[in-house]
């Protein structure tokens, strides 16, 4: 897609509570949703995916939910701990080649 | 053993001169990627090769020029380097269709 729009940019939450950061993208030919996770100093990591044909997808703390009428899709992250601190991305693919669109990043804070 | 490894992992260099940074994957993956992150995070793609060949050019000043050699190796080869290149510089690679295994980075400084 040619622009992918995350929300929010920075996001502080309590220790074991919820997180959610979402995006939009606009080109619904859209068709693959990954998001990654970027520690301080580290590469960002694939934590989650979702294919288009799919609503919803959890691993274990972690889900990502896709809605394609509206063209957006989130991040939910539940009981959140300090490790969960990072910069965390969305992308979304429309490319053939594989070429993903990435959001501006949210910089995730957890507090003890 | 290291999916997608970068060389080096930090580079200092002066206003106008020539550096490379290499990739290598050990994945299989057919496509290869580079992508810069600036000082805001943005990740943004510049490059992208598909079995040694060029499939993604971004608007990247043509200073900026990729090679590889083989499937399993993507290099970066940046001439006249100028204050504004100074970043973050990934190699990643996938199977088509799928997320990225990115390299540990390359953190350029351009003074």
């Amino acid at each position: 897609g040619e622009n992918v729009e995350q929300h929010p940019s920075t996001l502080s939450v309590q220790e074991g509570d919820s997180a959610v950061i979402k995006c939009t993208y606009s080109d619904s030919a859209s068709n693959y949703f990954p998001w990654y996770k970027q520690e301080l100093g580290k590469r960002p990591q694939l934590i989650i995916d979702i294919r288009s044909n799919v609503g919803e997808k959890k691993d274990q703390r972690i889900a990502v939910t896709l809605n394609k009428t509206a063209k957006h899709f989130s991040l939910h992250i539940t009981e959140t701990q300090p490790e969960d601190s990072a910069v965390y991305f969305c992308a979304d693919l429309t490319d053939s080649w594989g070429k993903l669109q990435f959001g501006a990043g949210t910089q995730v804070v957890v507090t003890p | 053993d290291t999916a997608v490894s970068q060389t080096p992992k930090y580079l200092v260099t002066q206003m106008g001169n020539d550096k490379s940074i290499k990739c290598e994957q050990n994945l299989g993956h057919d496509t290869m990627y580079w992508y810069k992150q600036d000082s805001k995070k943005f990740l943004k793609i510049m490059f992208s090769y598909n079995n040694k060949e060029l499939i993604i050019n971004e608007t990247v000043p043509n200073r900026f020029s990729p090679k590889s050699p083989d499937k399993a190796h993507l290099n970066l080869h940046i001439n006249s380097l100028e204050l504004g290149d100074s970043a973050v510089y990934f190699c990643a690679s996938s199977p088509v269709n799928y997320g990225y295994t990115f390299g540990s980075g390359t953190r350029l400084t351009v003074v």
